[in-house]
């Protein structure tokens, strides 16, 4: 069965100083991967999204980036973290499948990582 | 631009009561729609999901949702609801063919009294 574990659960930063979080994907191949940043009120809001290695898509700009070194494995990250960059960001993945509605399937939640910058 | 509307932000219910979540996007093409669920301190999860066919559809815990393509309405429903319902709850579209991209709703935070 597939799994997705995102680390640290939580993490406290201050101002100014690097992020670096990690999702990692078992059990299937070639996942569309996705990070979102999930506020209270405000639902899921889309950061960006990958569909193959070293593809990634930016939905908003910000002060954060985004890479995709192997297949399974998302990473988001900042140089330098700003106070508004607090949040609860959860990473996701769907499958890539083959042609029609399949590819747009459901997605499966990582438990997400709690930032706080201080 | 494409966006998914949850009206109801914080529903509160007493134990049996019905429920009905309201859940509307703007988008002119074909979707795929999804409800998920968050239950305190655990993950994201699906509740049910809707491509094509039969637009009532059923998910788990008893919960069911009924696509009107006309009112580009996704709402979900249960007939009774149970205390352990008390979660937080998210419409999602995707359109299917262009983007790869689920737009979410704002969410609605539902409480079950006992």
């Amino acid at each position: 069965s597939q799994t997705i574990h995102q680390w640290p659960a939580t993490l406290v930063q201050p101002v100014g100083s690097p992020l670096s979080l990690e999702c990692t994907v078992e059990g299937t191949s070639n996942p569309n991967l996705y990070w979102y940043r999930q506020a209270a009120g405000r639902g899921l809001q889309l950061l960006f999204y990958s569909v193959g290695i070293g593809q990634i898509s930016s939905e908003v700009p910000q002060n954060l980036s985004a890479s995709r070194p192997q297949d399974r494995q998302f990473i988001l990250s900042s140089k330098k973290l700003l106070l508004s960059d607090s949040g609860f960001y959860l990473c996701a993945w769907s499958h890539a499948g083959t042609s029609g509605r399949g590819l747009r399937n459901e997605q499966y939640f990582g438990p997400g990582t709690r930032l706080t910058v201080t | 631009a494409q966006s998914v509307s949850q009206h109801n932000h914080h529903v509160i219910l007493s134990e049996a009561a019905s429920l009905e979540l309201g859940c509307n996007y703007s988008y002119g093409g074909t979707v795929n729609l999804f409800w998920y669920v968050q239950y305190p301190g655990q993950h994201l999860q699906l509740l049910l999901k809707y491509f094509s066919g039969d637009p009532l559809v059923k998910g788990i815990k008893g919960f069911e949702a009924e696509f009107i393509k006309s009112k580009f309405s996704f709402n979900l429903r249960k007939p009774s609801v149970q205390w352990s319902d008390t979660a937080e709850y998210f419409c999602a579209v995707i359109p299917t063919s262009g983007t790869y991209k689920y737009i979410f709703g704002t969410g609605t935070r539902l409480k079950v009294l006992a």
